[in-house]
């Protein structure tokens, strides 16, 4: 399969317990967050978002949590399977130039 | 559900040659935008368009021209194709400004 980022951050979990991928944001005016999915070989899918007047968002599996005093953005996957596996990015939108910006995104490892 | 579509998974292309890749979306959405993606340095803006022959350039948009005569379609050209501009390509399109996006499969490009 294709290779999304060689130098990605990697987080292993073992089939059945729960993910937390971790995202830190820079602008404190950004007021709309979105988590991708992006498996190998594929385009990046929408998978939840949150906006800032609120700090927690569920989703089936998925919960999105925002902590705006530290500017820190987190996914949790409950009971985590193999199709679990693909990196996630994280997506900020910051409100001065009205564009999403990208992270690098995290390679969530499933250990059988 | 909103499908965007990419005229090519994989392309093979010689240095100098001119590149189509054409990206058509079904959801009547205002807003495309093509990316390139690469190992390590994450999702980098090419070019966008917020409405039919209109064009803004991103971050990276030297070698790049684009096209939208239709509001579904929003076309990448590489003018003189250069190794350097080998790549995962992927489209783009939202609703509205700073809205979720919505991506393509993406087309793997190699310039020998």
């Amino acid at each position: 399969g294709e290779s999304v980022g060689l130098h990605l951050p990697t987080l292993s979990v073992q089939e059945g317990d729960n993910s937390i991928i971790n995202c830190a944001y820079s602008n404190s005016a950004s007021d709309y967050f979105i988590w991708y999915k992006q498996e190998s070989g594929k385009g990046p899918q929408f998978i939840i978002d949150i906006r800032s007047n609120m700090d927690k968002r569920q989703g089936q599996r998925v919960t999105v949590l925002l902590n705006k005093t530290v500017k820190h953005l987190s996914l949790q996957i409950a009971a985590t399977q193999p199709g679990d596996s693909a990196v996630y990015f994280c997506a900020e939108n910051r409100n001065r130039d009205d564009k999403i910006i990208f992270g690098k995104g995290t390679r969530l490892h499933i250990l059988p | 559900d909103v499908k965007v579509t990419q005229s090519s998974r994989y392309l093979v292309k010689r240095t100098g040659e001119k590149v189509f890749l054409e990206c058509v979306q079904d959801m009547d959405h205002e807003n495309m935008f093509w990316y390139r993606q690469d190992p390590g340095l994450g999702l980098r803006l090419i070019y966008f368009s917020y409405d039919v022959k209109m064009k803004e350039k991103g971050d990276i948009p030297e070698g790049y021209s684009v096209s939208r005569e239709k509001k579904e379609r929003f076309s990448l050209i590489l003018e003189s194709a250069s190794t350097n501009q080998t790549s995962m390509y992927l489209c783009a399109s939202s609703l509205r400004n700073a809205e979720t996006q919505y991506f393509g499969p993406g087309t793997r490009l190699l310039v020998l």
